[in-house]
């Protein structure tokens, strides 16, 4: 069965990286992208953006343009979701969520990875 | 940027439809998807395309999307779809989700 089994919980201090880990099985890894969707406590979602596994070409959303990065490993059957100078407003659980291509829906999703952004 | 838009909270009785509409510009033009998501959990996709729902998802769970509204309808309500549901649609290579719709089953 398809699995995303995403890394542990993260606290991080302003101005700091956070690398999230999404490991997949259980379907061919490079015929599906993978997108980022985060959620801030008691909000709603905000997609972060997209990646194709095939050729590794991104899709970001603009308001996170030149802080995020999303890469993959197919030596693993890993996604992996960089956010750079974090803010109090960055903590959130990030979701990574399989998409065969950046405009179909999001049909299988990771059980989601907190990060506090706390001083 | 585009933007849709859901009703904060939605309430039915058990047994009735609740009905979750989600608004946006043209967005009958567009494909619509639906998630539902239980606290603590990550969200599911009930509804893709419009009308379409995934294996494994009941058919009380449909969809329409029209003009400028799509629709998420639960019929035969039942206590266990007490959750918050989002509306999903795609512009300008761009994923956008609605602000979300808690439902209440009382």
């Amino acid at each position: 069965q398809v699995q995303l089994v995403q890394s542990g919980a993260e606290v991080k201090k302003p101005g700091a990286s956070v690398k999230v880990s999404c490991k997949t099985s259980g379907y061919p890894f490079t015929s599906y992208g993978i997108s980022w969707v985060r959620q801030a406590p008691g909000q709603g979602l905000e997609w972060m953006g997209w990646i194709s596994v095939y050729n590794g070409n991104t899709n970001y959303a603009q308001k996170l343009q030149g802080r995020v990065t999303m890469t993959t490993d197919t030596s693993t059957n890993t996604a992996y979701m960089e956010l750079r100078s974090l803010r109090s407003d960055d903590t959130a659980v990030y979701y990574c969520a399989r998409a065969y291509n950046y405009a179909t829906p999001l049909d299988y999703w990771g059980q989601g990875t907190l990060v506090t952004v706390s001083s | 940027s585009y933007a849709l838009t859901q009703p904060p909270s939605v309430s039915v009785s058990p047994g009735q439809t609740a009905s979750i509409t989600c608004s946006g510009n043209k967005l009958g033009d567009k494909y619509a998807c639906w998630y539902q998501q239980k606290p603590g959990q990550s969200p599911v996709l009930v509804i893709y395309q419009d009308t379409k729902r995934p294996s494994g998802i009941p058919e009380r769970f449909s969809g329409s999307n029209s003009g400028n509204t799509a629709t998420l309808t639960i019929s035969g309500t039942q206590a266990m779809d007490e959750a918050d549901y989002y509306c999903q649609a795609w512009d300008s290579s761009t994923v956008v989700f609605g602000g979300g719709t808690k439902l209440t089953v009382l």
